[in-house]
């Protein structure tokens, strides 16, 4: 089981380009989340997703961003027109079942995007 | 703000010592709270979790505390070793509304001397 996997492990984008994260949850888990941690600071929640749904995403900023979990492949985090503020580590954690029956959170090793 | 915050910023103990992580959360609907340990680079690893109809659980070298009354959490580990150095993050989460995410505190960087 080869865990969360998340890639790219580091990505540069200039201003206003376009960031794509990508994970890939453990093997029989259909229960996706999206993470943003900042130097110095814990992780801050985004985004919860099913297979081709979004069930919770309050945590996600209302402009630029966006996240999908299609029925084949990873799920991903797009972000629109990168600002410096985008800079972080973006984790993706996955789980066997909804988050308030059993919270077998396991999380990958993050994606650091860098905003020059 | 923040629900849940921890006290120290670095926690600095000498190798073979017992180490306490501090946690304090404000949200009384909080009812499930897991210890996560995050070493440089790395996502977070799960150590421990406790619910809150518990005070205290403890695993290997490792004990949990809660106090609900003063809406606090400890984490102690026992006997550090140099691979306990890293930050440790304690997060919880609210089962009756609110966001489907965990919540977590800022962290603590255990710092284990020779």
């Amino acid at each position: 089981n080869a865990g969360v996997m998340q890639n790219p492990r580091h990505l540069v984008r200039r201003r206003g380009q376009e960031a794509r994260l990508r994970c890939s949850p453990m093997k029989g888990h259909s229960h996706v989340y999206w993470y943003r941690q900042l130097p110095e600071e814990g992780l801050k929640f985004m985004v919860y997703l099913q297979k081709e749904n979004i069930i919770d995403e309050s945590g996600m900023p209302k402009e630029r961003f966006s996240a999908e979990f299609p029925k084949e492949g990873p799920s991903i985090l797009r972000i629109q027109q990168v600002v410096r503020g985008d800079s972080a580590a973006y984790f993706c954690a996955s789980s066997p079942e909804a988050p308030r029956t059993n919270y077998g959170y396991t999380f990958g090793s993050g994606t650091r995007l860098t905003v020059v | 703000g923040e629900s849940v915050g921890l006290h120290l910023p670095t926690l600095s103990v000498q190798e073979g010592d017992n180490s306490i992580i501090n946690c304090a959360y404000s949200n009384s609907a909080s009812d499930y709270f897991i210890w996560y340990k995050q070493e440089s680079g790395k996502g977070p690893q799960f150590i421990i979790d406790i619910r809150s109809n518990m005070d205290k659980r403890q695993g290997q070298r490792v004990t949990v505390l809660l106090n609900k009354t003063v809406k606090h959490l400890s984490l102690q580990i026992a006997a550090t070793q140099p691979g306990d150095s890293a930050v440790y993050f304690c997060a919880e989460f609210a089962s009756g509304g609110g966001a489907d995410g965990l919540t977590f505190g800022k962290g603590t960087h255990l710092i284990i001397q020779p």
